[in-house]
């Protein structure tokens, strides 16, 4: 185990659903990301949170919304989503924010939307 | 362009040897890379990273190598094991002075007992 932890692991959820993922990290960390893998696609950053502050948005779609309450929790609201938003959405954890600093990711969350 | 992609997208090995596993990248403001591993129904899991002002570094039974002449990374796996199956990619942090990562595609790795 990676200190990461993501429920659910797996929703199926309609276009209309309001749904949230949710994240929780066990390892003191102050930095939290949301990725999206989807398949036969490389790793997609969408956003970062460090010390509970939103610092990057990788101009994702309004459907998804983060929310960080504090340093070891992190949510993603979904609404309104497409079917093309089915993936896997993978959260991980940073001591801090940079990209020389590594990242633990949980298991994912395997999203299907109909 | 900005790009990160993987030479071969499946590589079978025989359980012993050493694999090899390649990735080009097209950014010259590249400035660190690493190497994740992926298995089934698990996140990446970080394995090695390089500095752009190195070009080898080593890990326990694995070895990346930066070629930045012509920008090309490379994992090399010591003795690979059936542990070893999984999907590798690499990863670029672009230096923008944000956080700009790009991700390859990945290689699934195969280990023949």
């Amino acid at each position: 185990e990676t200190g990461v932890t993501q429920t659910p692991r797996h929703l199926v959820m309609g276009m209309t659903n309001k749904k949230s993922l949710k994240c929780e990290q066990h390892l003191g960390h102050n930095a939290m990301y949301w990725y999206k893998q989807s398949a036969k696609k490389p790793l997609e950053l969408m956003f970062v949170y460090n010390f509970k502050e939103q610092t990057e948005n990788n101009s994702v779609p309004s459907r998804f919304s983060p929310e960080c309450p504090n340093s070891s929790h992190l949510f993603l609201h979904l609404h309104t989503l497409q079917p093309e938003d089915s993936a896997l959405y993978l959260c991980a954890s940073s001591p801090k924010k940079g990209p020389s600093e590594t990242q633990y990711f949980g298991p994912g969350t395997r999203l299907l939307v109909l | 362009g900005e790009s990160v992609g993987l030479h071969l997208p499946t590589l079978s090995v025989q359980e012993g040897d050493n694999s090899i596993i390649n990735c080009a990248y097209s950014n010259s403001a590249s400035d660190y890379f690493i190497w994740y591993k992926q298995e089934s129904g698990k996140g990446p899991q970080f394995i090695i990273d390089i500095r752009s002002n190195m070009d080898k570094r080593q890990g326990q039974r694995v070895t990346v190598l930066l070629n930045k002449t012509v920008k090309h990374l490379s994992l090399q796996i010591a003795a690979t094991q059936p542990g070893d199956s999984a999907v590798y990619f690499c990863a670029e942090n672009i230096n923008t002075g944000g956080f700009k990562t790009i991700f390859g595609a990945g290689t699934r790795l195969f280990v023949k007992a």
